[in-house]
């Protein structure tokens, strides 16, 4: 089954202790991103990576890092998270530029 | 810059009612325009889509037409069902230089149907 793997689905921590959430997909698409939703806020880009090691800034990359080592792999890494970071997060693959395969989410709390 | 505003929902609808959420654009060039759905608990599906200008996205009933004079691109359905509960959110695809389109959603909008 074609899909992308987000884990951990739930994750509460606590301020300054580093996470890595997990991204994976199985359809072999270049095109990788992560987002943040919030409440009337939409979903905004955090971080996109058009294939391996190629990887940019999204609108609010503050506070993130990425990495792109494998084609099927995308993990947002966050060293420092701080309350501000507490949301719902999206990784999503592309088999071209525009239409977008959404996993099923992650939701942080920072504490 | 490029950015997408949809109508604040929620929206509170009796089975089988009509359905509009209204979404409008502002964008450089003609990007193309998305409704993507998300139910409770799930990520984000694409619905529909629509490439260029007067082409009419459909899907499971849904429709919308991209206008470019009016810059919208508003979802329609005739009869929604209970099922059709979840969040809508429109977007647009925007070019970021390298080949690279990237996703702009505007806010979304809840929709609850009730029996």
């Amino acid at each position: 089954e074609a899909q992308v793997t987000q884990n951990p689905r739930y994750l509460i921590t606590v301020t300054g202790k580093k996470l890595t959430v997990t991204c994976s997909q199985n359809m072999n698409h270049e095109y990788m991103s992560w987002y943040r939703q919030d409440p009337g806020l939409g979903l905004r880009q955090i971080y996109y990576s058009m294939n391996v090691e190629v990887t940019d800034k999204g609108d609010v990359p503050e506070g993130y890092k990425v990495s792109r080592k494998e084609k099927r792999n995308f993990p947002l890494i966050l060293e420092s998270p701080s309350p501000n970071q507490t949301s719902l997060y999206f990784c999503a693959s592309s088999p071209d530029t525009e239409e977008a395969f959404f996993g099923q989410g992650t939701r942080l709390t920072v504490v | 810059g490029n950015s997408v505003t949809q109508m604040e929902g929620p929206v509170t609808l009796s089975e089988e009612a009509f359905l509009t959420i209204n979404c409008t654009y502002t964008a450089t060039g003609y990007p193309s325009l998305f409704w993507y759905v998300q139910y409770p608990g799930e990520g984000l599906q694409l619905l529909l889509k629509a490439t260029k200008a007067d082409d009419k996205g459909s899907n499971k009933g849904f429709e919308a037409t991209y206008r470019k004079e009016t810059t919208s691109f508003h979802l329609e359905k005739g009869s929604v069902q209970v099922s059709d509960s979840a969040v809508y959110f429109c977007a647009l695809s925007s070019a970021v230089g390298g080949g690279y389109n990237k996703l702009i959603f505007g806010a979304g909008t809840r929709l609850a149907v009730h029996p």
